[in-house]
């Protein structure tokens, strides 16, 4: 198993441009997640999905948006970069209380 | 006040040493404790995991659960370089299972020097 795979690993935007972070997970876990994770600040929910066709929103999504339409897979769009979102993101993926995490994706925005 | 607060240090001790490490939390809905540990440059991953008060031991890690102190630590004994890492503490209310949101503090950065 792979587990928990995401890509890029590294990016650097220009502001205003668009991308989508990609995660994939091979455990059938229903329930996925992202988060940002800025220097010394822990990690912040973004949006979390509960199964194929359900998400809903976690502590900061604005200027994010995602899709959930097979259990393997979950996208993450920044649609307008902003300097603001420079951060590593994680995608991670749970049956249950154990999150098993992706190595990260690192995204600069300039 | 933030629900999680967690000294984000950075903490430095000599390898052998015991380390102490704490969260306070300030949402009495929580019910569900876990340490992750993560290293530099790769995602989180499960170190402990507690649902009540006291403590639950795992070879050289003890976390501890205090529910009416609203107070959480991860111990480690006999320290080692390999243990170096940023933990961090996370924790869940009781929703029934519906989606395992978790609550993560700021983590501490450990260093064990040989």
């Amino acid at each position: 198993n792979a587990g928990v795979t995401q890509t890029p690993k590294f990016r650097i935007l220009k502001i205003g441009q668009s991308m989508t972070l990609q995660c994939t997970q091979d455990m059938n876990h229903n329930y996925m997640y992202w988060y940002r994770q800025d220097p010394g600040m822990g990690l912040k929910l973004i949006y979390y999905s509960v199964g194929a066709g359900i998400t809903d929103k976690g502590e900061v999504p604005n200027g994010y948006n995602v899709s959930r339409s097979t259990t393997e897979d979950f996208p993450l769009r920044l649609e307008l970069a902003a300097p603001s979102q420079t951060s590593v993101y994680f995608c991670a993926s749970s049956y249950s209380d154990e999150q098993f995490f992706g190595p990260g994706t690192r995204l600069t925005v300039l | 006040q933030k629900e999680v607060e967690q000294d984000p240090g950075p903490l430095s001790v000599p390898e052998g040493a015991i380390v102490s490490l704490n969260c306070t939390y300030s949402n009495s809905a929580f019910q569900y404790f876990m340490w992750y540990r993560q290293y530099s440059r790769k995602g989180p991953e499960l170190l402990m995991y507690t649902y009540s008060s006291g403590n639950k031991e795992d070879g050289r890690f003890t976390a501890q659960v205090d529910k009416s102190s609203k107070y959480i630590s991860l111990f480690i004994r006999d320290s080692q370089p390999s243990d170096s890492a940023t933990y961090l503490c996370a924790m869940r209310e009781n929703s029934g299972g519906s989606n395992y949101k978790l609550t993560f503090g700021k983590g501490t950065l450990l260093t064990v020097n040989p």
